[in-house]
């Protein structure tokens, strides 16, 4: 059964840094390309990041990029999310996301439960 | 990117069908077939319920199905159930291992 376990999140003031992490079982890890996901509270989803399966290829939303870090452990079986400079805008459950199983296809098909980061002074 | 735009709420009486439109743009839906639409329920996870435009994953009843025209994408659920109400959302690839999803929809059953 494929799991994803988010975890790290909480509350960080303005400016401040978090690392969220995402354990990964039930598939073969290292094979996969990842996604980070998130919902602020009471809105709808919007994509944040994207790493592949070798860490060659990483994209990120405009609304992070030069704040944000994606990167994976594949002997670890973990994505993990730097987040620095964080705004209030940025507070969201920050869901990861396995990237589609067949290539030539793009959609993330498991997600994990989600972690909620709040950013308040 | 900005958002794919869906109506807020739909509703319908068990047993009826009600369909979800997703209005992108030729960048994202209308130049891709990889819409791709979700379910959440309150608290929840989201859920694939369709992939590839039409493609429903294994375990998803047949009475979910999706299409595309365009530059709008349209998941219809069929015969209405209970356990429907959730929020959906789309999906649509717009290159370079970008995402934009939908504003996403409430599903009310009456």
């Amino acid at each position: 059964e494929v799991q994803l376990v988010e975890s790290g999140g909480g509350l960080v003031q303005p400016g401040g840094s978090l690392r969220l992490s995402c354990a990964a079982s039930g598939f073969t890890f290292s094979t996969y390309s990842m996604n980070w996901v998130r919902q602020a509270p009471g809105k709808g989803l919007e994509w944040v990041s994207y790493i592949s399966s070798s860490s060659s290829t990483i994209y990120y939303a405009d609304s992070v990029k030069g704040r944000f870090t994606i990167s994976r452990d594949n002997a670890q079986n973990s994505l993990y999310l730097q987040m620095n400079s964080l705004r209030d805008e940025d507070t969201a459950v920050y869901y990861c996301a396995r990237d589609a199983p067949t290539s030539g296809s793009y959609f993330p098909d498991y997600w994990g439960q989600g972690t909620l980061v709040t950013v308040s002074s | 990117q900005s958002a794919l735009t869906q109506p807020r709420s739909v509703s319908g009486s068990p047993g009826q069908s009600v369909t979800i439109s997703c209005t992108g743009t030729s960048s994202d839906v209308g130049g891709y077939n990889y819409v791709s639409w979700y379910q959440q329920h309150p608290g929840k996870a989201p859920k694939l319920m369709i992939y590839d435009v039409s493609k429903r994953p294994s375990g998803v009843p047949d009475r979910f199905s999706g299409s595309k025209s365009g530059n709008t994408a349209s998941l219809t659920i069929s015969g209405l159930q209970a356990e429907d109400e959730a929020d959906y959302y789309c999906c649509s690839y717009a290159g370079s291992y970008i995402y934009v999803f939908g504003t996403g929809t409430k599903v009310t059953v009456l």
